[in-house]
């Protein structure tokens, strides 16, 4: 079946390391997306991809970053820089064109920074 | 002031009630979703509106473009319909992404 994997399901680490986190859709959708979810808070936009190699800041992108090398695959990397990093993160896809574009998302990883 | 508010914050009902969830929007919007997110985190797409009303199961969704509010009913609840409800909205003009609301828990009791 189609779908978003987002792996692992709860990451925990130190605080000022790096952490990826990994997402792999096999809906060919040409758009992928990565917010971040806070309790009592809307979706929040990190970074979006419509394209391999492309991508652009979301709302609160500071102390991320993205690849999109593969149309399947789009990684987010928590930096150091991010100064409160630990939250849900979800993944989603969806096709374009934007009149009719169909959402897909993820099972969430909950990243907890001690 | 959020573009995007949902009320009620917080539900809980008895099953086989009517549930309705509103959702208002202060911008304007190609296109609405509702979606459902479950206590482990993943959200399901269940609706997108651009236009009128759409069924599917016990799961209804309305939307006014005029007035700018969207409504979602659940019909004969029941306890797996428990859930977060949560309402999303696509600008227009804008590109791809989505503006949310905070979500609305819904706890339905046996």
């Amino acid at each position: 079946d189609g779908g978003i994997t987002q792996s692992p399901k709860y990451l925990f680490r130190k605080e000022g390391q790096n952490v990826t986190l990994s997402c792999e859709q096999n809906l060919n959708h040409d758009a992928m997306y990565w917010y971040r979810q806070d309790p009592g808070q809307g979706l929040r936009l990190i970074y979006y991809s419509q394209i391999v190699n492309d991508f652009q800041k979301g709302d609160i992108a500071e102390g991320y970053s993205v690849s999109r090398e593969k149309k399947e695959s789009f990684p987010l990397t928590v930096t150091s820089a991010q100064k409160n990093p630990t939250a849900f993160y979800l993944c989603a896809s969806s096709t374009i064109p934007r009149d009719r574009a169909r959402y897909t998302f993820g099972s969430g990883t909950r990243l907890t920074v001690v | 002031k959020n573009e995007v508010e949902q009320s009620p914050q917080n539900l809980t009902a008895q099953e086989g009630e009517f549930i309705t969830i509103n959702c208002s929007y202060s911008v304007g919007i190609s296109a609405l979703h509702w979606l459902q997110q479950h206590p482990g985190g993943g959200i399901v797409s269940l609706f997108m509106l651009s236009s009128g009303k759409k069924k599917h199961g016990r799961l209804i969704a309305t939307i006014n473009i005029q007035e700018k509010h969207s409504s979602l009913h659940i019909t004969a609840s029941h306890p797996r319909d428990s859930a977060v409800y949560i309402c999303a909205v696509r600008l227009v003009g804008g590109n791809e992404k989505l503006t949310f609301g905070t979500g609305t828990r819904l706890t339905i009791i046996p």
